[in-house]
């Protein structure tokens, strides 16, 4: 069964300072990986996907993750974090089926 | 840029009630789902929905629940005797394909007291 393990319950940087939220699956295959933010009160946004190929997946507002095949983890990293980053980020893999499968989430705190 | 449209925002129910939500996804897309969200807890997969038909459900999608396109823009999800556990956010959510990122909507908080 598939599995999605995000360690870390909730993450404090300081703007400006660089980010990486950790995301280890476990699944047969190469999964197809996601990051997903969500700011309070708001629905899902999809910040990248990786499917295959290049191992280092560039997404929005700045994000971007590098899949590690030998390490089963899909990490997520900012260079400079903004205020308006705090939310909560969600790791998803696809197994196959047509559905996604959430890890239980960061939430990601900024302070000036 | 698209998006998916969910109403209401908000809905509050007795125990016992029936409710639909509703969706209008992306116009071009052809999978539709619904995932829900206990507070503080992982979004959770209830269905997929493909060519008029449901293609995967999960465990918690039970009898009480049902989906619907009914005509051909709105894609609803009822629940029909609804209980205090299913107080929860749901998010609509489509792609064009089926392993896509998918869009979701902002979502729908269901209350039920």
């Amino acid at each position: 069964a598939q599995s999605v393990t995000q360690p870390d319950i909730h993450i404090t940087v300081s703007e400006g300072a660089s980010l990486e939220l950790r995301c280890n699956y476990s699944y047969g295959a190469t999964p197809y990986l996601f990051w997903y933010v969500q700011s309070p009160g708001q629905g899902l946004q999809l910040l990248l996907k990786y499917f295959s190929g290049d191992t280092l997946v560039q997404g929005i507002k700045g994000f971007e993750a590098e899949f590690k095949r030998s390490q089963s983890s899909f990490n997520l990293r900012k260079p400079s974090v903004h205020w308006s980053d705090a939310a909560e980020y969600f790791c998803a893999l696809v197994p196959g089926a047509n559905n996604l499968f959430f890890g239980t989430g960061t939430r990601l705190t900024v302070i000036p | 840029e698209p998006e998916v449209t969910q109403t209401p925002s908000h809905q509050v129910t007795q125990m016992g009630q029936e409710v639909i939500l509703r969706c209008v996804p992306i116009s071009n897309h052809l999978y539709f789902y619904w995932y829900r969200q206990i507070l503080g807890q992982k979004v959770e997969f209830l269905v997929s929905f493909y060519n008029n038909e449901i293609s995967e459900k999960s465990e918690i999608f039970d009898d009480q629940f049902s989906v619907e396109r009914p005509d051909g823009s709105n894609f609803t999800l009822k629940i029909r005797s609804t209980k205090l556990e299913d107080s929860a956010m749901y998010f609509c959510a489509s792609s064009l394909l089926d392993s896509d990122g998918y869009t979701f909507g902002s979502g729908t908080r269901l209350t039920v007291v």
